[in-house]
């Protein structure tokens, strides 16, 4: 159980054009989804927070017109990278949690996305 | 904001040995403390958790530690071997306002056990 899928898992895209990445919990309903972004032998840094229904929590520093986060049903995140440019090349993953009083997080396999 | 402190970023052991990776929290409000193991190109994979209202917790070779008053835990893994080689992450969980939360993590520990 607790199975989270993210699509797609490698893509190559030109500087300027947009990306979308999915990210779904396949066997649970996930309320809280989150998106971190991740540098070669770095942690994992979050970029921002979405429940269902609502509107994402971005943290400092990322920008919420540049990362746009749709969080639109209980088991489908998206994240879409617009105008994109070779710097915002990273590996992007998503984790789903199941209910507001568990604090498990079970995270996507990611998304290695680079700008050329 | 949480700060997740985690060390040391590398440590090499010899199979049989065991192995200690160290976090400290600046939150005393934070309440969770998972630590996720993450292979090279891999998802990171939940291994151990502990929460607030307790002090220890074992699951075979893995045991997490966690001192409230000093505001920080550790993960303990004993007979240490090949396939236990991978980065470690820590993490502090900060209850949120409207039941949200949010977590933190540490910078990651490499750990290699040679053969």
């Amino acid at each position: 159980g607790a199975v989270v899928s993210q699509h797609p898992s490698r893509v190559i895209c030109k500087s300027g054009t947009s990306v979308k990445i999915e990210c779904r919990s396949l066997d649970f309903q996930a309320t809280t989804m989150f998106w971190y972004r991740q540098f070669p032998k770095q942690s994992l840094m979050l970029m921002a927070t979405s429940n269902e229904g609502s509107k994402a929590t971005y943290e400092q520093g990322v920008e919420k017109d540049k990362f746009l986060i749709n969080h639109a049903s209980l088991t489908l995140s998206t994240l879409t990278v617009t105008s994109a440019h070779p710097e915002d090349s990273s590996f992007y993953i998503c984790s789903a949690s199941a209910s507001g009083t568990s604090y498990e997080q079970y995270f996507g396999p990611g998304t290695r996305l680079t700008v050329t | 904001g949480e700060n997740v402190e985690q060390h040391p970023s590398t440590l090499s052991v010899q199979e049989g040995d065991s192995a200690v990776i160290k976090c400290t929290y600046s939150d005393s409000a934070s309440n969770y403390f998972p630590w996720y193991k993450q292979e090279l190109g891999k998802r990171p994979q939940l291994i151990i958790d502990i929460r607030s209202n307790v002090g220890e917790k074992k699951d075979q070779r893995i045991a997490v530690t966690l001192n409230k008053t000093a505001k920080h835990f550790s993960l303990h893994i004993t007979e240490t071997q090949p396939e236990d080689s991978a980065v470690y992450f820590c993490a502090a969980t900060l209850s949120a306002s409207g039941g949200s939360y949010i977590p933190t993590f540490g910078r990651g520990t490499s750990l290699i056990v040679h053969p």
